[in-house]
């Protein structure tokens, strides 16, 4: 079983609806991550959360929300997708310290029409 | 600012050949740098971390080498094999701030 799971794994969705990307982990990390990823652009980070109930803006947190209820899980939310919230979305989890490294769910594929 | 850069940003390299690419920071004020291998289709996997200036790190034919006061890492792979086919992602990190660079698309031909 993935140490890091995120579903839905892909999603088509139409411009307005909300959206719920869930990630769940089983490595025990209280440091959790969401990343959109765009062609040309790298991952960029989107929120962040270092414990239960922390929440830390990234680079591009607007049009995006998170909650972290447990330590295990960690919802990405888009209150109104617009199309150009497409992309691949990756949920990560570290262990605490900026030497640890990040360990990377399967990704979700997020298409607005 | 937490800034990194990493070129090129595409490269094809023979099956059997060497090679290496960098990635640059304009500033020190992290405290350790990455180096993630991301093969399509899957989810990025940590190979790196470094976080001396003069840190060497191997692991079989891939090595990283870290230079904070000129501002560079170098990741070399010797006698490239078609499983090295992947982008190549260098992330900076402080205990309250990641940043990764957009990566080297590194493409071996047979």
């Amino acid at each position: 079983d993935a140490d890091v799971t995120q579903t839905p794994r892909n999603r088509i969705t139409k411009t307005g609806k909300r959206i719920m990307l869930e990630c769940s982990q089983t490595k025990g990390h209280d440091r959790m991550y969401w990343y959109r990823q765009d062609p040309g652009l790298g991952l960029r980070l989107i929120y962040y959360s270092f414990d239960v109930k922390d929440i830390n803006k990234g680079e591009i947190s607007d049009g995006y929300s998170v909650s972290r209820q447990a330590q295990a899980k960690f919802s990405l939310s888009l209150e109104s997708a617009i199309p150009n919230q497409t992309a691949l979305y990756f949920c990560a989890t570290s262990d605490v310290g900026a030497e640890q490294p990040q360990h990377f769910g399967d990704g979700t594929r997020l298409s607005i029409l | 600012i937490l800034n990194v850069e990493q070129s090129p940003q595409s490269l094809h390299v023979q099956e059997g050949d060497s090679t290496n690419f960098t990635c640059s920071f304009p500033s020190s004020n992290f405290y350790a740098l990455h180096w993630y291998r991301w093969e399509t289709a899957k989810s990025p996997e940590a190979l790196f971390v470094m976080t001396l200036n003069g840190d060497e790190k191997k692991k079989g034919r891939i090595s990283a080498t870290l230079n904070t006061k000129e501002g560079y890492s170098y990741l070399y792979i010797k006698g490239s094999q078609p499983e090295d086919s992947a982008t190549y992602l260098c992330a900076l990190s402080r205990d309250d701030k990641i940043i990764f660079g957009k990566g080297t698309r590194l493409h071996i031909l047979p």
